[in-house]
């Protein structure tokens, strides 16, 4: 039971480079979902989909794209890292919109951009 | 919007004792409320949840009642063990399936 996974689990980026997170469920879930977490604010979400290629914005999606083309996969793209997202990025998906649907979490990316 | 506010920690406690954490919610219509636990270096797990006003969700030993009247969704274990230590979010989903999180309380338990 893979369940959500995430790569890589720690990197560490200098200021300008571009990276890819990248995340792939199993589950066959229709919704997938991007989280930062940061100390003291809990978890922002990012971007999101609702099905594949369908993508929206979430609460702090500046810097950060998306491209959702298989059901299976939700890559986090930083196309020009910034010290301000350093954090613990997270991957989510859950069956279905439905508001008593439980989402499933990765393990989660610490990036460090210096 | 929709915001949850839990009280900040750390919270540190001996084996045994009695845990609490609070949540208090803010949203329009009618949200599902989960509390999700992060162990170290972990990602998150549903703890438990509840649906509707009134419902009670438990799991572990944790138990939260869903407060309409109140608009809160308190946690609370009677007896703590080390393994409980942990990361506790408290969380809400409105319409959209979007969760919300509080800023999360952090659980130390010391034997």
């Amino acid at each position: 039971n893979a369940g959500v996974t995430q790569t890589p689990k720690f990197q560490v980026l200098k200021t300008g480079q571009s990276m890819t997170l990248q995340c792939a469920q199993d589950m066959n879930h229709e919704y997938m979902s991007w989280y930062r977490q940061d100390p003291g604010m809990g978890l922002r979400l990012i971007h999101y989909s609702v099905g594949a290629g369908i993508t929206d914005q979430g609460e702090v999606p500046n810097g950060y794209n998306v491209s959702r083309s298989t059901t299976e996969d939700f890559p986090l793209r930083l196309l020009s890292a910034a010290p301000s997202q350093t954090s613990v990025y997270f991957c989510a998906s859950s069956a279905d919109r439905k508001t008593n649907t439980e989402a499933f979490f990765g393990q989660g990316t610490r990036l460090t951009v210096v | 919007g929709d915001s949850v506010t839990q009280m900040e920690g750390p919270v540190t406690l001996s084996e045994e004792a009695f845990l609490t954490i609070n949540c208090t919610y803010t949203a329009t219509g009618y949200p599902s409320l989960f509390w999700y636990v992060q162990y170290p270096g972990e990602g998150l797990q549903l703890l438990l949840k509840a649906t509707k006003a009134d419902d009670k969700g438990s799991n572990k030993g944790f138990e939260a009642t869903y407060r309409k009247e109140t608009t809160s969704f308190h946690l609370e274990k009677g007896s703590v063990q080390v393994s409980d230590s942990a990361v506790y979010f408290c969380a809400l989903k409105a319409a959209g399936n979007k969760l919300t999180f509080g800023g999360g309380t952090r659980v130390l338990v010391k034997p």
